[in-house]
C-alpha cells in the first residue's frame, strides 16, 4: 500500500526561483498537512486542508508562500520567489480527519536555496 | 492555542541504559497525544498514541508512555535501549481541530 508520496525528494535552486513542492495523500485520507522542518525552528506546521479546503494556514510564514489542494489526491506548496532562509525539509502528511487517526509522514522534500 | 515542551533536546545514553524523555503539553480542552520517531534521514514514524482510556500506552519496540493529566504530561519510556534506538524523537499534541503540533524533539544517540 503505497504511502504518502512527495515529490520531488531533493531540489537545489537559487534564490529567487519558484519551487513547486507536490504531495500525494494516502487514498481515502480526508485531512492533508505541509510541516517544514529546521535545525532552528523544529518541524512547524504550515497549512492544514480538511476534505480540500484550507483550515489553518496561520503557520505559513509570509505571503511567497501558496499551498493548494485542487483535489483529494493532489496537494502542492509553492514558494514565489525562494529565499535561503526557506532551505529545509518539508514534508507533507495524511490522515483521517478524527480523535486520534494516526497521521502518516512522507519522506519529506529537501530544499536548499542558494 | 496549543503547545508541546520537550525538556531534553539532548540525550546519550549507553546500551541497555532506561530512557525517559519529558513531554509537557498545554491545551485547555481533550487532546490526543503521540510519540513519533525519526531515524537519521528518514521520515516521522508512529512510535504510539494515546487518545482515550487506559493512560499507559504501548507502542512499537518496547516503547511506552503514560499520560498524566494533572500533570500535562506524556512522557515516553523504554527500559532498555538499543544502539539502533539512536534517532530524533518528536512529542505532538492533537486538540478538537485536528491540528498536529509538535515539539521540539529529543536528539537520543545510544553508544554500543
Amino acid at each position: 500500500d503505497a504511502g504518502v508520496i512527495q515529490s520531488p525528494r531533493h531540489e537545489v535552486t537559487e534564490m529567487g526561483q519558484e519551487v513547486t513542492l507536490r504531495c500525494k495523500p494516502i487514498s481515502g485520507h480526508n485531512s492533508l498537512f505541509w510541516y517544514r522542518q529546521t535545525m532552528m525552528r523544529g518541524l512547524e506546521l504550515l497549512i492544514y486542508f480538511n476534505n480540500n479546503v484550507p483550515i489553518d494556514d496561520s503557520g505559513m510564514p509570509e505571503d511567497r508562500f501558496s499551498a493548494k489542494m485542487p483535489n483529494a489526491s493532489f496537494s502542492t506548496l509553492k514558494i514565489q520567489p525562494s529565499e535561503p532562509r526557506d532551505s529545509a525539509v518539508y514534508f507533507c502528511a495524511s490522515t483521517i480527519a478524527g480523535a486520534g487517526n494516526t497521521i502518516y509522514f512522507g519522506e519529506g522534500s529537501w530544499l536548499t536555496v542558494v | 492555542a496549543q503547545s508541546v515542551s520537550q525538556h531534553n533536546h539532548h540525550v546519550i545514553l549507553s546500551e541497555a541504559a532506561s530512557l525517559e524523555l519529558g513531554c509537557n503539553y498545554s491545551y485547555g480542552g481533550t487532546v490526543n497525544l503521540f510519540w513519533y520517531v525519526q531515524y537519521p534521514g528518514q521520515h516521522l514514524q508512529l512510535l504510539l498514541k494515546y487518545f482515550s482510556g487506559d493512560p499507559l500506552v504501548k507502542g512499537i519496540k518496547g516503547f511506552e508512555a503514560e499520560f498524566i493529566k494533572s500533570k500535562f504530561s506524556f512522557n515516553l519510556r523504554k527500559p532498555s535501549v538499543q544502539w539502533s534506538d539512536t534517532a530524533e524523537y518528536f512529542c505532538a499534541v492533537q486538540g478538537a481541530t485536528n491540528k498536529l503540533i509538535f515539539g521540539t524533539g529529543t536528539l537520543l544517540a545510544v553508544q554500543p
